[in-house]
């Protein structure tokens, strides 16, 4: 069906290690991918994102690739900290959805001291 | 801008009763959005309005849900009756364009913790 898949649902890294979380979407018209994140009992909140015109960007530990022939994206975090524990939702358009944002079932991500 | 403000944070309500959430948008976002949040569905987007408008509610459960945005700065969801499973998190999020790389990004209220006994 029209969705965004997210892989794995559960990540646990030592600090330090770097952690990748890979989205695949079904819809290649979607041109805008969000990566957003929530730390436990709280909002989610942006992070990074990237157009469809860009193959990658990059914020400090953060950076998001984007494969449009292979219809996927990843979000990269590179030097883990503690408090890169949180749940990562990545997101895309989907115009089956009537062009909803539609986000993924979220990575709970684990960094252990 | 005090950001997307939602009010209850917490409400505990028995089955039956109605339950009323309230969101206020950022000023200037066109956009405004209802999510539900839950451990078995993940986040779900239950509807979203533009320029007030309600544009799709293809992710409302059934008829005992509505939403209303009467004007730009103030939307509300009802619950009625409420059922047990409705429990969850309900977040409103307000952009100025959720389709455009620049100002896409979704500002997500606090949250109300809907209990449903």
């Amino acid at each position: 069906g029209e969705n965004v898949e997210q892989h794995p649902s559960t990540l646990s890294v030592q600090e330090g290690d770097s952690a990748v979380i890979k989205c695949t979407y079904s819809d290649s018209a979607s041109n805008y991918f969000p990566w957003y994140k929530q730390e436990l009992g709280k909002r989610p909140q942006l992070i990074i994102d990237i157009r469809s015109n860009v193959g990658e960007k990059k914020d400090q530990r953060i950076a998001v690739t984007l494969n449009k022939t292979a219809k996927h994206f990843s979000l990269h975090i590179t030097e883990t900290q503690p408090e890169d524990s949180a749940v990562y939702f990545c997101a895309a358009p989907i115009k089956a959805a009537g062009n909803k944002l539609t986000f993924g079932g979220g990575t709970r991500v684990l960094v252990k001291p | 801008d005090a950001g997307v403000i939602q009010s209850p944070r917490h409400e505990v309500t028995e089955m039956g009763q109605e339950v009323t959430l309230r969101c206020k948008p950022i000023s200037g976002h066109d956009y405004l959005f209802w999510y539900r949040q839950t451990m078995m569905r993940g986040l779900e987007l239950l509807i979203y309005f533009n320029n007030n408008v309600p544009i799709d509610d293809s992710g409302m459960p059934e008829d005992r849900f509505s939403a209303k945005m009467p004007n730009a700065s103030f939307s509300t969801l009802k619950i009625q009756p409420s059922e047990p499973r409705d429990s969850a998190v309900y977040f409103c999020a307000s952009a100025i364009n959720p389709f455009l790389a620049g100002v896409g990004e979704q500002f997500f209220g606090p949250g109300t913790r809907l209990t449903v006994l």
